[in-house]
């Protein structure tokens, strides 16, 4: 079974810039998140879809960030215009269902933002 | 408010050492779960274990274990007879029925020879 995978792994862009992340969960699983860690901080929760619905978006940092699911599979995450302090690591993670599924990890896209 | 925290920022040990990693956390759910993800130098977050907040039995797995103590509120994990494959950053986290993780500031632990 593959796991769930990340495009790209690093991405470097200017500020102002647009970027999109892009998440592939595993197969069947209803639940995806996106997180970040930033500076070497605790990894934070960004936003959770129940196949393509936004269930919690709660961490959102500003209406700079999009997040998208469409037909509930892939769900990709745009930055418009990026800025300095979106670099950071951005993870994808899924699970099977909600209540205590554990939700298992892609590798995370690198983001840099000179 | 919910919260983790992890108070060794890092950790250093010799190969075959005990360490113990701390975890505690707080919240007012009465169901909630905890979990333990291990970040190896790759990247990748990799699950080690969840518990739920009705069972307080302690796990052991290989040289892994894990007491769980909601008297205190804490979460540790302890390897035995560490090994430099064990060098990794080490995440505690809590989830409530929202569906949300909330991280702990990690423990980045070295394991040298």
């Amino acid at each position: 079974e593959a796991g769930v995978t990340q495009f790209p792994s690093h991405s470097v862009i200017e500020k102002g810039q647009t970027v999109t992340l892009r998440c592939d969960p595993i197969s069947g699983h209803d639940n995806l998140y996106w997180y970040r860690r930033v500076m070497g901080k605790e990894i934070k929760f960004l936003l959770h879809f129940v196949k393509e619905s936004k269930q919690d978006e709660s961490g959102m940092p500003n209406n700079r960030f999009l997040a998208e699911r469409t037909g509930g599979t892939y769900s990709t995450l745009k930055v418009q215009p990026a800025e300095l302090e979106d670099s950071g690591v951005y993870f994808c993670a899924s699970s099977k269902g909600g209540g205590g599924q554990p939700q298992h990890f892609g590798d995370g896209t690198r983001l840099s933002i000179l | 408010a919910q919260k983790v925290t992890q108070a060794q920022t890092e950790i250093s040990v010799v190969e075959k050492e005990d360490v113990t990693l701390d975890c505690v956390y707080e919240t007012r759910d009465t169901t909630y779960y905890l979990f333990w993800y291990k970040q190896p130098p790759s990247g990748e977050l990799v699950f080690l274990i969840r518990r739920n907040s009705f069972d307080e039995q302690n796990e052991i797995s290989g040289r892994y274990s894990w007491n769980f103590q909601k008297s205190t509120s804490s979460f540790n994990f302890t390897i035995t007879a560490s090994q430099v494959v064990d060098s990794a950053v080490y995440f505690c986290a809590l989830k409530m029925e929202g569906g949300k993780l909330i991280f702990g500031q990690g423990t980045e632990l070295s394991v040298k020879p």
